[in-house]
């Protein structure tokens, strides 16, 4: 299964909201991960299940979407969100998307 | 708490063998599976296959195949990754991580994460 992750890099400002998409080669139903990675630092997981807030992850984030296309949104960013986000899908062994690279504007 | 904790970064020529190992500590070693993650620097995350920690069966990603082991030694409730024929393109960080799944569901998840190994290869 091929993962398709857009942008791969946006340049957002402290407030914005920011959309992150990921398309799966093929129906993945809510099998999807978020990701966000800082430098230096292993990745933290975000979402799971498509849309299931990890614990102590601020509400700010939200995902969305089932079968082939899902959403990763922060409604406000914040300045400790600039990073890396990455999908990965789960239906099938794993492929992670190839990432987005959130840069301050 | 969770933890996995990997060992000490390494310096390898090319055509060598490299194992990093993951510790895995406060919770049922054999209940969660253990996948291997590699990054090149400044590029993204690649899967490279998982190990079921009870009974010690290996799955590996097709760019792996044949050139990767995963190993594990559940009285150290340890597990290895064993690269070989290393080249240039091999240096990069490499993370274990627990492989979760939803209550009551069958999604699964990357819970928890090693702080990451890093791997040079150089001549």
């Amino acid at each position: 299964i091929q993962m398709t992750q857009s942008p791969s890099s946006l340049s957002a400002s402290v407030g914005d909201r920011v959309t992150i998409t990921c398309r799966a080669s093929q129906n993945i139903d809510t099998y999807l991960n978020w990701y966000q990675q800082k430098p230096g630092k292993a990745p933290r997981l975000l979402i799971y299940a498509a849309s299931s807030l990890q614990t102590e992850v601020p509400s700010r984030f939200s995902g969305g979407g089932s079968g082939t296309d899902f959403t990763l949104t922060i409604s406000s960013l914040q300045p400790e969100d600039f990073a890396t986000y990455y999908c990965l899908q789960t239906y099938n062994i794993r492929t992670f998307g190839q990432g987005t690279k959130v840069e301050i504007k | 708490q969770v933890q996995l904790v990997q060992s000490g970064a390494e310096v390898k020529k090319p055509g060598a063998s490299v194992k990093v190992s993951c510790k895995a500590s406060g919770y049922t070693f054999t209940n969660y599976a253990i996948h291997w993650v590699r990054q090149a620097p400044g590029q993204g995350l690649e899967w490279m296959g998982w190990i079921n920690p009870d009974i010690g069966d290996s799955t590996y990603s097709q760019k792996f195949q044949g050139r990767v082991t995963f190993t594990r030694d559940r009285s150290a409730t340890t597990v290895a990754m064993e690269l070989n024929s290393l080249t240039f393109e091999d240096t990069a960080t490499f993370y274990c991580t627990r492989d979760a799944k939803v209550v009551g569901a069958s999604e699964n998840y990357f819970d928890s994460w090693g702080q990451g190994t890093l791997v040079i290869v150089s001549s």
